[in-house]
C-alpha cells in the first residue's frame, strides 16, 4: 500500500536558515501529496499540495515539488521565521479510494532567533 | 477555506466515566469523517471513518465498542470514549473532505482527553 517516509527531527535552525524536511513516498499510481503543518497545542492545518507529478506547491514561502522521478516531495524555505517552529507532517492518500491519509512521522522544527 | 470545529477543545474526566466528543464541519457538508488520535510527539493514527447514516469503519486494533462514532448528520460527528481509562488520554482530531473530493480535507483544532 501507499506510504510515506520523512526525515527524522528535530531540526533546528536559527532564523533566516533555509530549510529542508525530505519525504520520500511508495505509492500506486500519482496521487495528491500534501504538507500539513501543526502548530503547539493545535490541530492540523494544510501547509501546501501538489495533484500531479512535477507541480510544485507552495504557501507561506514554502514550496514542494512533486518529483516522481525520485519519489519525493521535499518541503523547503529559503529564509524560515521564529513564527514557523511547528511540527511537519507529508501525507498522500490511501491505497484504496477511501479518503483516507497516510502520514510521515512528522519532522518539529524549532526556529531560535 | 472550509472549517471543522470542535468541542470541547479539552476535557478532564475520571476513570470509568464517559467523554463525548463533537466534529462539526461548519461550511460544507461531509457525508464522510475521520478520527484520528496522537500521543505527544507522534504521528496521527486512524482510528475509524465516521459515515452519515450508516455504521463506522474501524481501523485495526481499535475497539469500536470503547469509541462509538456516530455521523447523524452532513455536519455533525461524535466520539464517544465509554469507561475512559488513563491510558485513553491523547489528542483526538477529527478530519472532513469536502463532499465529493478526497484530495483535500480540513482538520479541527483537535480535542485534548485527560483520563485521572
Amino acid at each position: 500500500g501507499n506510504s510515506v517516509t520523512q526525515m527524522e527531527g528535530p531540526v533546528t535552525l536559527s532564523e533566516e536558515a533555509f530549510l529542508t524536511i525530505n519525504c520520500t513516498y511508495t505509492a500506486t499510481g500519482y496521487p495528491s501529496l500534501f504538507w500539513y503543518v501543526q502548530y503547539p497545542g493545535e490541530g492540523l492545518q494544510l501547509l501546501l499540495k501538489a495533484t500531479k507529478a512535477d507541480d510544485k506547491g507552495s504557501n507561506k514561502g514554502f514550496e514542494a515539488t512533486y518529483r516522481k522521478e525520485t519519489t519525493s516531495f521535499h518541503l523547503e524555505k529559503g529564509s524560515v521565521q521564529v513564527s514557523d517552529s511547528a511540527v511537519y507532517f507529508c501525507a498522500l492518500p490511501g491505497s484504496s479510494n477511501t479518503g483516507k491519509l497516510i502520514f510521515g512521522q512528522g519532522t518539529t522544527l524549532q526556529v531560535k532567533p | 477555506g472550509a472549517v471543522v470545529s470542535q468541542h470541547p477543545s479539552w476535557v478532564i474526566c475520571k476513570s470509568g466515566t464517559s467523554v463525548k466528543i463533537e466534529c462539526r464541519s461548519l461550511d460544507f457538508q461531509a457525508t464522510t469523517m475521520f478520527w484520528y488520535r496522537q500521543f505527544p510527539k507522534q504521528s496521527l493514527m486512524l482510528m475509524a471513518t465516521s459515515n452519515e447514516g450508516s455504521k463506522a469503519t474501524y481501523e485495526q486494533g481499535v475497539e469500536k465498542d470503547k469509541f462509538l462514532i456516530n455521523h447523524a448528520s452532513l455536519t455533525l460527528s461524535t466520539l464517544t470514549v465509554t469507561s475512559a481509562h488513563p491510558e485513553d488520554s491523547s489528542f483526538y482530531i477529527c478530519s472532513a473532505p469536502p463532499s465529493g473530493s478526497w484530495a483535500e480535507q480540513y482538520f479541527g483544532p483537535g480535542t485534548r482527553l485527560t483520563v485521572t
